[in-house]
C-alpha cells in the first residue's frame, strides 16, 4: 500500500548547521513524484522541492536538496546553513502516476524542526 | 498574482451541525483539492475538483461534499458534524488535475473545532 514514513517526530539543529530530515516511501507504482513541504505555525503548506522517480540527478532548490535513493525508497531532505526561519513542520509527500489525475497527494506524519540560535 | 485564500480562518461548531468552508484558488489555476489535517498529523486527501466536477476522492464519507464554481473557487461542506471532524482544513490549487510533478499551492487553512 502507498505510504510515507517520517520517523523523526522532532529535530533540533544549530543555526548555520546542516540538517537531514528522513523520509521513506512505499509504492508499487514505477512512476511517482516526491515532494517536500514546509508548514510554519501559520498553517500554510509551502512547497520546497520535487523529485521525480525517473530523475537521475538529486533535486536542489537553493539551500534545499533531496537525497534520493530509489533502491532504498528514501527521499531525505537536506537543509544547508539553517536559519531561524526554518523552524517549522516539514512534510514529505508522494503522488503516484496511477492516481495522479485525481490529485491525491499522500503525506507523511511530519517532522518538527527547531533551529537554535 | 494572488495566492490561495480560505475563509473563515477559525470556526467553532456543535456536533450535528453543518459547516461550509470556502476557498479561492490561485490566479490561473483550474483545479482545487481539499485536505483534512488533524492535530499532529499529516494532511489527508478529501477530494479534488477539476472544471467543476469531482474527479478524485479520498476515504471520507458522503457527508463531506464540495462544489467548484466557474471562477474555480470552491466550497467544502460537512454535514452532521462529529467531534473527530475537528481539524485544520487545507485547500490547494494547481494548474492541472495532476501529473506526478504537479505542484500544489496551499492556503493557510480553516481551523474547525467541533464541540
Amino acid at each position: 500500500a502507498q505510504k510515507i514514513t517520517q520517523t523523526q517526530p522532532g529535530m533540533f539543529v544549530q543555526e548555520k548547521e546542516a540538517v537531514t530530515l528522513d523520509c521513506t516511501y512505499d509504492t508499487s507504482d514505477q512512476s511517482y513524484g516526491l515532494f517536500w513541504y514546509k508548514q510554519p505555525s501559520s498553517g500554510e503548506m509551502i512547497f520546497l522541492i520535487y523529485q521525480g522517480s525517473y530523475d537521475e540527478q538529486n533535486a536542489t532548490e537553493g539551500r534545499y536538496s533531496l537525497n534520493f535513493q530509489k533502491a532504498r525508497k528514501s527521499a531525505n531532505l537536506v537543509i544547508s546553513a539553517s536559519q531561524l526561519g526554518d523552524s517549522a513542520m516539514y512534510f514529505c509527500a508522494m503522488r503516484e502516476a496511477a492516481t495522479s489525475n485525481t490529485g491525491k497527494l499522500i503525506f507523511g506524519q511530519g517532522t518538527t524542526l527547531q533551529v537554535k540560535p | 498574482e494572488t495566492g490561495v485564500t480560505q475563509s473563515p480562518t477559525h470556526l467553532i461548531k456543535t456536533r450535528g451541525q453543518q459547516v461550509t468552508l470556502r476557498c479561492s484558488s490561485q490566479s490561473g489555476h483550474n483545479t482545487v483539492s481539499w485536505y483534512q489535517q488533524a492535530l499532529g498529523q499529516g494532511p489527508q486527501f478529501i477530494f479534488q475538483y477539476y472544471r467543476e466536477e469531482e474527479n478524485g476522492r479520498g476515504n471520507f464519507p458522503p457527508r463531506f461534499s464540495g462544489l467548484q464554481f466557474p471562477n474555480y473557487s470552491s466550497e467544502l461542506n460537512v454535514n452532521a458534524l462529529e467531534l473527530d471532524d475537528s481539524a485544520l482544513y487545507l485547500c490547494a490549487s494547481s494548474t492541472d488535475r495532476g501529473s506526478t510533478n504537479e505542484k500544489l499551492f496551499f492556503g493557510s487553512g480553516t481551523q474547525l473545532s467541533v464541540l
